[in-house]
């Protein structure tokens, strides 16, 4: 595709159910972000994935957050038993190289959680 | 945890006028980069600076950086209405055993009123 695309758009759901937020980079980008930005804040940090290295996932909030990326294309971020204060809009983003190569970032639309 | 503070939080300009956003961090960087975010989800790359790079122009866009007190700032010159979003700096590192992720600052929520 031209860009990252990122699914459901939006999703709602009840407490204490898991759900999967799937993101699709762009082909070729090596490099893999998930971010959650909650209402008027910035960017949280939660998981990074770089080519066939041991993701980064120090920025993941709790153990009910997890993400896998399926042969280095399609990332899934799951939330086991989904708490009210997992609402966001969760982002994912993609680069060609590492970002500290300088490498362009390039986000997608974002999924909205909306947990009741 | 978040990298980056911003300051102004909010900035309310003219049309015409200048737009002068800030940005401070933390640890030694490889590189800093812009984004903007308008009223949805997307963000889009601005324009990037490298750590041994001292200012850069893109278009109406100048962004400079000083390492060594750790900041850096954007300035949007003839501000337009449409210029209106929220603007973050994002570092990437990968000194002290830190991967290459990009972490995000706190924002600027710009309105440029016509």
């Amino acid at each position: 595709g031209a860009g990252v695309s990122q699914s459901p758009s939006n999703k709602v759901t009840e407490k204490g159910k898991d759900v999967e937020l799937r993101c699709d980079p762009i082909s070729g980008h090596t490099a893999l972000y998930w971010y959650r930005q909650s209402l008027g804040q910035g960017l949280e940090f939660l998981i990074y994935f770089q080519g066939n290295s041991a993701p980064d996932k120090s920025g993941l909030p709790s153990d009910r957050f997890s993400a896998e990326r399926t042969g280095g294309s399609v990332s899934t971020l799951t939330i086991q038993r989904t708490q009210q204060e997992d609402s966001a809009v969760y982002l994912c983003a993609s680069s060609l190289a590492f970002a500290g190569s300088g490498g362009w970032v390039f986000f997608g639309p974002g999924t909205r959680l909306t947990v009741l | 945890s978040q990298q980056g503070e911003e300051d102004p939080q909010a900035l309310s300009i003219q049309e015409g006028e200048n737009a002068t956003m800030n940005c401070s961090y933390k640890t030694s960087i490889n590189n800093l980069q812009w984004y903007r975010q308008n009223s949805g989800r997307g963000l889009v790359h601005l324009i990037l600076i490298r750590s041994n790079e001292r200012e850069k122009h893109s278009g109406r866009l100048r962004v400079t950086l000083d390492t060594s007190k750790k900041s850096s700032s954007l300035l949007i010159t003839a501000s337009r209405a449409a210029d209106t979003a929220s603007y973050f700096c994002a570092t990437a590192s990968n000194y002290g055993g830190a991967t290459n992720k990009l972490i995000f600052g706190t924002g600027t929520l710009l309105a440029v009123q016509p």
